[in-house]
């Protein structure tokens, strides 16, 4: 079945860092892939997406490429802030049923 | 413009009592989904809804809960007789096409003694 697996948290950065983030999957059929982000005492707010492969997804100074030959999905930032702190879903949206399963997401702590 | 609406964002209650969670979807979308978050099972689709309509309650734990949405507005979660293990912070999201973007709700935060 389809599956999403995320990096273990978590990640300690000092501000203006550069942040990796790994997220890969194992799906059938044409996936979409999605990051959201959750800051605390929050819902789940969509950061980016990709829905082929080799598209990229961007958005806050925030990228990720859909590789469909690594299965994979990494969220990437040049330069992290403190306000950047949260957790981080990778999540996949099946084709078929528009269902979304998630990764068991990433804390990113970012110190000033 | 009005995202996912969901209350109560707080709820106590007692092991045995009934707990309902509410949720207005954004105007338009005809997809609402109900998720839960807990720290050992991460987030689960529980239910999802088309057009108010039931399409797949298959992540639905047990018959303690059930949801209905009986019009394109509002939905309802229940669970009854809740259980210390149901406390979670339970989403609400919706989107407008199966595959379309889910917009999340703020959640509630359910806490049973």
């Amino acid at each position: 079945g389809n599956s999403v697996t995320q990096m273990e948290g978590p990640v300690t950065l000092s501000e203006e860092a550069f942040l990796t983030i790994n997220c890969t999957y194992t799906a059938t059929g044409y996936p979409s892939l999605f990051w959201y982000v959750q800051y605390p005492g929050e819902g789940l707010q969509l950061l980016l997406k990709a829905t082929k492969a080799d598209d990229k997804g961007s958005n806050k100074g925030f990228e990720a490429t859909y590789r469909k030959e690594t299965t994979s999905f990494h969220l990437e930032k040049g330069s992290v802030q403190v306000s950047d702190s949260a957790v981080y879903f990778c999540a996949l949206g099946s084709s078929n049923t528009g269902k979304l399963i998630f990764g068991q997401g990433t804390t990113l702590q970012v110190k000033p | 413009d009005a995202g996912v609406i969901q209350s109560p964002r707080h709820e106590v209650t007692e092991m045995g009592q009934e707990v309902t969670l509410r949720c207005k979807p954004i105007s338009g979308h005809d997809y609402l989904f109900w998720y839960r978050q807990t720290m050992m099972r991460g987030l689960e689709l529980l239910i999802y809804f088309n057009n108010n309509v039931p399409i797949d309650d298959s992540g639905m734990p047990e018959d303690r809960f059930s949801a209905k949405m009986p019009n394109a507005s509002f939905s309802t979660l229940k669970i009854q007789p809740s259980e210390p293990r149901d406390s979670a912070v339970y989403f609400c999201a919706s989107s407008l096409g199966l595959v379309g973007t889910q917009y999340f709700g703020p959640g509630t935060r359910l806490l049973v003694l």
